[in-house]
């Protein structure tokens, strides 16, 4: 099966510009989660999906930060306006439902720079 | 508050056993996960436990004390392309189905 489709792969910006990125879960998959990962950390949550509905988006910063997945498949990412702590890989990962012993199956990631 | 402790680096040699530690200290408990990331890729699942015991797959097992808050992974005959980040993960009641992550643990296997 295919796995999570996430582009563009590298995005190199400037402080205060806006950027987006797009990920494309495994078919089938009804959970959704957009994950940070800064340098030498593990990833960290942004926001999960259950389908087209945020299930929890606690540690995402709402000033800056928004995210949708409007017809419960694809979704984007959005930073505006970015800041240097920014830096980092946006991973997406997709799960078949909400059971615990789904596994999370990971995109490659979009590796953002922010100059 | 939320806690997932595993070492920073370690090394080991081909054909060697290395065991990677993970302590939790988690608001609820819904399960652990280990995954492996090769610098510039994505996670990938490498084994769930949410009983205590061990789970065998190949070369790869993983234990969980739920008492104790620790799980170890065992990692068996290592091979050079084992070399990656190791990360521990807690599945905890009230982030849903989202993972707590560890920092990670590098490990590099040398010849």
């Amino acid at each position: 099966e295919a796995g999570v489709a996430q582009s563009p792969r590298y995005k190199i910006i400037e402080k205060r510009q806006s950027v987006a990125f797009w990920c494309n879960p495994i078919s089938g998959h009804a959970t959704l989660y957009w994950y940070q990962q800064i340098l030498g950390q593990g990833p960290k949550l942004l926001i999960q999906f259950q389908n087209n509905g945020v299930v929890d988006d606690s540690q995402l910063p709402k000033d800056r930060f928004s995210a949708e997945r409007l017809k419960g498949v694809d979704s984007t990412l959005k930073i505006q306006p970015a800041k240097l702590e920014d830096s980092a890989v946006y991973l997406c990962a997709s799960s078949l439902g909400d059971s615990s012993n789904q596994p999370q199956h990971f995109g490659d990631g979009t590796r953002l720079s922010i100059l | 508050g939320q806690n997932i402790d595993q070492p920073t680096e370690m090394t080991a040699t081909e054909g060697a056993i290395v065991q990677i530690n993970c302590t939790y200290q988690t608001s609820g408990f819904n399960g652990l996960f280990w995954y492996q990331q090769h610098a510039g890729e994505a996670p990938t699942f490498l084994s769930y436990n949410v009983l205590d015991g061990l789970e065998e797959k190949g070369r790869f097992s993983s234990f969980l004390s739920r008492s104790k808050g620790y799980s170890y992974l065992l990692l068996k005959e290592l091979q050079m392309k084992d070399s990656a980040s190791y990360l521990c993960a807690v599945m905890a009641h009230q982030a849903g189905t989202a993972l707590i992550f560890g920092k990670g643990t590098t490990l590099s296997v040398s010849s």
